[in-house]
């Protein structure tokens, strides 16, 4: 079974330039969880979809969006990008609905903004 | 607000037990996690417990739950080499589901030989 694949791996943008990462959660997962990593935040939960609905989102501005599509696929956008954006996106899945708790995790997408 | 905390760094002998500590602060979490990153690598679930358990055995995994001081460790028992990493304790934050979990900043795990 094919595990949380994201794209790209690593890029590298611009300020003021934008973004968007993609994720295909394991098959027959329904929910994606997307998170920031960087060395001085550490992780922090940016949002989650469940049959293409935002179920929860974080304490992040506007210019941070997603979407999932009827397939569980997801991307996120990031607009006007700062330098404060370089970090490695994580993308993770789950069944939904009642089950044992576990988070399957991507590899990341390493963002660097120049 | 609801914060995990932990401290940033370990480091122990191969062959000796290592132990993580982590304190959070939502006394509702379901679960709490505990999860290891390996370098270049995401976020891999080593074990996790219910909140109405107070301790959790998976072979060389100990985990133990103290409910009254909100405070979680995790025990390895004869850490190897290959189990330098970064582990991180996890709580879901009130209100949400389990894929919305707030995480501390991860202990950096260093075994020597």
């Amino acid at each position: 079974k094919a595990g949380v694949t994201q794209t790209p791996r690593y890029l590298i943008k611009t300020r003021g330039q934008q973004v968007t990462l993609s994720c295909s959660p394991i098959s027959g997962h329904r929910s994606v969880s997307w998170y920031q990593q960087t060395p001085g935040q550490g992780l922090q939960f940016l949002f989650e979809y469940f049959s293409e609905t935002q179920r929860n989102k974080g304490n992040f501005p506007g210019r941070f969006s997603g979407r999932q599509f009827s397939n569980s696929r997801s991307e996120m956008n990031v607009s006007t990008l700062e330098l404060g954006d370089s970090a490695l996106y994580l993308c993770a899945s789950f069944p939904g609905g009642g089950s044992t708790g576990e988070l399957f995790f991507g590899e990341g997408s390493r963002l660097t903004v120049l | 607000g609801e914060d995990v905390e932990q401290s940033l760094f370990l480091s122990v002998r191969e062959g000796d037990s290592s132990v993580i500590n982590c304190t959070y602060t939502d006394s509702s979490s379901t679960y709490l996690y505990w999860y290891k990153q390996e370098p270049g690598a995401g976020l891999q679930l080593l074990t996790y417990i219910f909140s109405n358990m107070d301790m959790k055995q998976d072979q060389r995994l100990t985990v133990l739950l103290n409910k009254k001081d909100k405070h979680l460790s995790l025990r390895i028992a004869d850490t190897q080499t290959g189990d330098s990493a970064i582990y991180f304790c996890a709580e879901i934050n009130y209100g949400g589901s389990q894929g919305n979990l707030i995480f501390g900043k991860g202990t950096k795990l260093s075994v020597k030989p």
